[in-house]
């Protein structure tokens, strides 16, 4: 149980356009769904929070305008990358967090951005 | 400020070489602590939660402990599939649902 998936697993895109990415917790309800970004042998940079039905909540220096979330239902959040360059190019990984004593969180496979 | 801190940053074992993986952490009420382990692009695969001081959990070659300062992931006899880098994470009680993640622990098991 507590499946995460993501798609697309990876994309290519010209400089200038937009890209979602949606997550998907296949078999438990994820009431908050995390965003995070990883670059090259580093830890998880998380980018957002997203609650179901709300706003998203996003971690200073992060463009909410540039990362639109939307978290529309309890198994489904997108991140569209919008006007993407070059320096948007990296590795995405969302999480669901399953409501339970400890609030784990799951992840998702990933999606490598690569913006020509 | 919150704090989680790995080490070490790499490790080289070889095989049936057990070793230990350090979790520091400062934070202001610990809800809850856990490891992932991660492939090389793929997202981090949910491997322990511990929650209290004196707790541990074990799966296969792996058994996880913590104190009110730190988390071991301890590697028995490991083996080459065990390759992988390892994240600890952290979520306090004054930061909601987050988690704070440390930097990683690259292991690599040599046959």
């Amino acid at each position: 149980g507590a499946v995460v998936s993501q798609h697309p697993s990876w994309v290519i895109c010209k400089s200038g356009t937009s890209v979602k990415i949606e997550c998907r917790s296949l078999d438990f309800q994820a009431t908050t769904m995390f965003w995070y970004r990883q670059f090259p042998k580093q830890s998880l940079m998380l980018m957002a929070t997203s609650n179901e039905g709300s706003k998203a909540t996003y971690e200073q220096g992060v463009e909410k305008d540039k990362f639109l979330i939307n978290h529309a239902s309890l198994t489904l959040s997108t991140l569209t990358v919008t006007s993407a360059h070059p320096e948007d190019s990296s590795f995405y990984i969302c999480s669901g967090q399953r409501i339970s004593s400890y609030n784990e969180q799951f992840f998702g496979p990933g999606t490598r951005l690569t913006v020509l | 400020e919150d704090q989680v801190t790995q080490s070490p940053e790499a490790l080289r074992l070889q095989e049936g070489e057990s070793s230990s993986l350090n979790c520091s952490y400062t934070v202001s009420g610990l809800r809850g602590l856990f490891w992932y382990r991660q492939d090389p692009g793929k997202g981090p695969e949910f491997l322990f939660t511990l929650y209290s001081a004196g707790e541990e959990k074990e799966k296969e070659r792996l058994k996880a402990t913590l104190t009110k300062k730190e988390s071991f992931l301890h590697i028995t006899a490991p083996k080459p599939e065990d390759s992988a880098t390892y994240l600890c994470a952290v979520q306090a009680s004054d930061t909601g649902n987050q988690f704070y993640f440390g930097t990683g622990t690259s292991l690599t098991v040599i046959p």
